[in-house]
């Protein structure tokens, strides 16, 4: 069966550094998002795009976030400068196939950021 | 704007007992509402989804939800939980009616399972 595929797994990384985090979505999805969940916390919307251009952001995402989907496989989300407050799980997701289907999103399962 | 409440953080019951996770619902316009599963160290797995048509949505590995509008309320349900049902489950609702909506999600329940 398909699948979203993340990478890294987990990643530590020190305070200020760039860090990218790449996704794989369903090969033909139209829509890729990203979220996250601080340790304990709710899952957050970050990011919508959508043909080659984000469709939504949300008020985490400033502009220490970029996302970028550089060829046709992959959907990366880079944080510039990383905080402290950055550590989370990133799930990356993917949706619309076909005709699309309201709010079926596939998650991969996630990155863990680290940041000391 | 649309959002879900999650009603308890934990829930704890017995292998064979119900399970009752509960969900209410905020929605400014017709909703379309999902519960995902998160296994420990595991994204998150779509269970179940209301969009249209039937109130009584029923999902993978015996769960069902039913969209009450009344009550706007859309709680989960297992007749008999069993071990492997120990997951965090995150209700959660569309802000729109196509693919490229997203999801916003409830603050989670966590489901322990009692041997």
């Amino acid at each position: 069966e398909p699948e979203v595929t993340q990478t890294p797994s987990h990643q530590v990384t020190q305070m200020g550094q760039e860090v990218i985090l790449r996704c794989v979505p369903i090969s033909n999805h139209l829509y890729f998002y990203w979220y996250r969940q601080i340790l304990g916390q709710k899952v957050e919307f970050l990011v919508s795009f959508y043909n080659n251009e984000i469709s939504e952001k949300s008020e985490i995402f400033d502009d220490q976030f970029s996302v970028e989907r550089p060829d046709g496989s992959n959907f990366t989300l880079k944080i510039r400068s990383t905080k402290l407050e950055d550590s989370a799980m990133y799930f990356c997701a993917s949706s619309g196939r076909g005709g699309g289907r309201v709010g079926e999103l596939f998650f991969g399962e996630g990155s863990r950021l680290t940041v000391l | 704007a649309q959002s879900v409440t999650q009603l308890g953080s934990h829930v704890s019951v017995s292998e064979g007992a119900l399970v009752l996770l509960r969900c209410n619902y905020s929605s400014s316009v017709p909703p379309y509402l999902f519960w995902y599963v998160q296994y420990p160290n595991q994204g998150l797995q779509l269970l179940l989804k209301y969009t249209t048509g039937a109130t009584l949505v029923k999902g993978i590995n015996g769960f069902e939800a039913e969209f009450k509008k009344s009550e706007t309320s859309f709680h989960l349900t297992k007749p008999s939980a069993h071990m492997s049902d120990a997951a965090e489950y995150f209700c959660a609702v569309s802000d729109g009616d196509s693919s490229a909506s997203k999801i916003i999600f409830g603050s989670g329940t966590r489901l322990s399972i009692r041997p």
